[in-house]
């Protein structure tokens, strides 16, 4: 089956420091979502990637669908405390919105005031 | 934007007991609900796949007769997690994919907020 791999798995930073994330797939994704989890919680949608080398800003998020079909990448710049959760970088193989999808691993994140 | 509501969002239980987790689109209509389970800190691994007015689809390795998947209407699915045993601990996370059209939106599948059952 697809696979996921992403990393880092976690990382401590001080507050305003930038951060990047990524995942790298086996197989051609035809969607990209990046998702971040707070304990107890559900995953929270924070950008969705159709196209690829398609780039996307939310706020202080920046990601990238990669060329290839089988990456893509989590910005946050200016890290602050409430960034603190669990990313995860899911894919869908599907032509369309409804396939199911393959999440990561995760990335744990910390960041100290 | 759209709501998905997952109920209860913490449940213990007595080994044995058999324990239901409700997952509602409250202003959509889904087709197809999925079922996750998530151990700490680890990914979310998908169970199930239930579509409105069929049989759900397991992924394999997963107990159909364990976890009962039920997708009666279009905006509700449960999952009944039967004769719980201590390893069933888990955060189990429903998601739903909405029909075309509406919501509005690119993106159509929304996550509930999740369960922790914990079975003693």
């Amino acid at each position: 089956g697809q696979q996921l791999n992403q990393s880092p798995q976690s990382m401590f930073i001080q507050e305003g420091e930038d951060v990047s994330m990524n995942c790298t797939s086996s197989s051609i994704f035809n969607t990209w979502l990046w998702y971040k989890q707070d304990p107890g919680e559900g995953p929270v949608l924070l950008i969705a990637l159709y196209k690829a080398g398609e780039l996307t800003s939310n706020g202080r998020l920046t990601a990238q669908f990669g060329i290839t079909r089988k990456d893509s990448f989590l910005n946050i710049s200016a890290s602050i405390p409430s960034d603190v959760g669990i990313y995860f970088c899911a894919g869908r193989a599907g032509g369309t919105s409804y396939g199911k999808l393959t999440f990561g691993q995760g990335t744990i994140l910390t960041v100290h005031p | 934007g759209a709501v998905v509501s997952q109920h209860p969002s913490r449940v213990i239980c007595k080994s044995g007991t058999s324990v239901k987790i409700e997952c509602r689109s409250l202003d959509f209509q889904a087709t197809t609900m999925f079922w996750y389970r998530q151990f700490p800190k680890k990914s979310l691994m998908l169970m199930a796949t239930s579509n409105e007015g069929s049989k759900a689809t397991y992924e394999q390795g997963v107990e159909k007769d364990k976890f009962l998947i039920n997708h009666a209407s279009l905006t509700l699915s449960t999952l009944t997690v039967t004769s719980a045993h201590p390893e069933d601990s888990s955060f189990y996370i429903c998601s739903a994919r909405a029909r075309p059209g509406a919501p509005a939106t690119n993106e159509k599948l929304f996550f509930g907020s999740g369960t922790q059952l914990s079975v003693l």
